[in-house]
């Protein structure tokens, strides 16, 4: 079946401009997170969701940064006022849970941003 | 909070020598351990997993047995191949409550030659 879905692949974007990146989880899991891989802090937890829980959003670096996931699918993160210290690969990954149970969790290729 | 601590990269070895990636944790609660392998133009992937005490997970000949008195999850492999080549990433995910994120160490890349 298809893995998660992300997109763009790549965006370049101008400093103080707002970004959207959108993730197609796989069907019928019901776990989705959002990570950042850069190089000066390596892969770090971003923001959660699980259902029709309340996010996680704990990782998330500052109010400049949101997301949503609409019908319990897509999610889409926002970056508002995109500043240079921005710039890194955006993963997505998804997987089924219950229980607290340590499924797998399958991830996307990334959208790389660059802020100029 | 949790971490993850692995080797410095790059390792550099020839095909068919033996490989240990070194990884230790810090955790709260009961974490499971995870590798995870990023081949080159490529996303992340589960290599192998553990979620509790002496378990030993293994794939394609990479094994990691959880140490919990060590806190540790080396990544060992018999005979490397130039395919093996990839960055490596130690991981755990504590459920201690009710997120399951995953805490990420710094990746070790591997560089297999001929």
């Amino acid at each position: 079946g298809a893995g998660v879905s992300q997109s763009p692949s790549n965006k370049v974007t101008e400093k103080g401009k707002d970004v959207e990146l959108r993730c197609d989880p796989i069907s019928g899991h019901t776990a989705l997170y959002w990570y950042r891989q850069s190089l000066g802090q390596g892969l770090e937890f971003l923001i959660y969701f699980q259902g029709n829980s309340a996010p996680d959003k704990s990782g998330l670096p500052s109010d400049r940064f949101s997301a949503e996931r609409t019908g319990g699918s897509v999610s889409t993160l926002t970056i508002q006022r995109t500043q240079q210290e921005d710039s890194a690969v955006y993963l997505c990954a998804s997987s089924l849970e219950a229980g607290g149970l340590p499924y797998e969790q399958y991830f996307g290729p990334g959208t790389r941003l660059t802020v100029t | 909070g949790d971490s993850v601590t692995q080797m410095e990269g790059p390792v550099t070895l020839s095909e068919e020598a033996f490989l240990t990636i070194n990884c230790t944790y810090t955790a709260t609660g009961y974490p499971s351990l995870f590798w995870y392998v990023q081949y080159p133009g490529e996303g992340l992937q589960l290599l192998l997993k553990a979620t509790k005490a002496d378990d030993k997970g293994s794939n394609k000949g990479f094994e990691a047995t959880y140490r919990k008195e060590t806190t540790s999850f080396h990544l060992e492999k018999g005979s490397v191949q130039v395919s093996d080549s990839a960055v490596y990433f130690c991981a755990l995910s504590d459920f201690s409550g009710t997120a399951s994120k995953l805490t990420f160490g710094t990746g070790t890349r591997l560089q297999v030659t001929l």
